[in-house]
């Protein structure tokens, strides 16, 4: 099992600049979500969804975009890069939403010049 | 909004020296979730607790859930340099209405020889 896999590993944009970030899951899990980790800052949720064509906000979502085609992508698109973007980001996913454990995948490590 | 705080958010331990964590929310909980992750990796889930005064052990690791499902701690009997890396705690919060995972910011622990 590949569990949760996140491509790139490492992005360096320009500002103005926009990408994807890619996240599957091969583990048939419905519940999937994107946080961006700062320092001092714990794990902030930017977008969940809880399935297959459902998504949602969380704490941090502006300047970024996702969809849920099907149940194992997740992709988080950055639509104008800026530099207070420059962050780790996991993707997790779980089979329902916070009744059982998350497992992420290996992160990006995005710098915005 | 909910909010989940952990103390301390660093610790400097020797190498068989004990090691507490705390994790207090604003608000009762369903359950709550501890990860950990090492420096330049990802959170890896641990344990989950649901019941009021649960505890449940994991080697040397001791979790505990309060009566009023609104704290928690892990402890670590006589740490090792495997131990280092940061202790997150992860707050579920079900109110039928809405639901939401809020990570604590992280206790991070040194361990040297």
């Amino acid at each position: 099992n590949a569990g949760v896999t996140q491509t790139p590993k490492f992005q360096v944009l320009k500002t103005g600049q926009s990408m994807t970030l890619q996240c599957a899951q091969d583990m048939n899990h419905e519940y999937m979500s994107w946080y961006r980790q700062d320092p001092g800052m714990g794990l902030r949720l930017i977008h969940y969804s809880v399935g297959a064509g459902i998504t949602d906000q969380g704490e941090v979502p502006n300047g970024y975009n996702v969809s849920r085609s099907t149940t194992e992508d997740f992709p988080l698109r950055l639509l104008s890069a800026a530099p207070s973007q420059t962050s780790v980001y996991f993707c997790a996913s779980s089979y329902y939403q916070g009744a059982y454990g998350y497992t992420f995948g290996s992160g990006t490590r995005l710098t915005v010049v | 909004g909910q909010q989940v705080m952990q103390i301390p958010q660093y610790q400097h331990v020797q190498e068989g020296e004990d090691f507490t964590t705390y994790c207090n929310s604003s608000t009762t909980l369903s359950n709550i979730q501890w990860y950990k992750q090492r420096p330049g990796g990802h959170p890896v889930f641990l344990i989950q607790l649901v019941k009021s005064g649960e505890v449940k052990k994991q080697k040397r690791l001791t979790f505990q859930f309060g009566e009023a499902k609104k704290n928690s701690s892990l402890h670590i009997t006589a740490t090792q340099t495997t131990d280092v890396g940061t202790y997150f705690c992860a707050g579920w919060e079900n109110t039928g209405t809405a639901s939401k995972l809020t990570f604590g910011t992280g206790t991070r622990l040194q361990v040297t020889l």
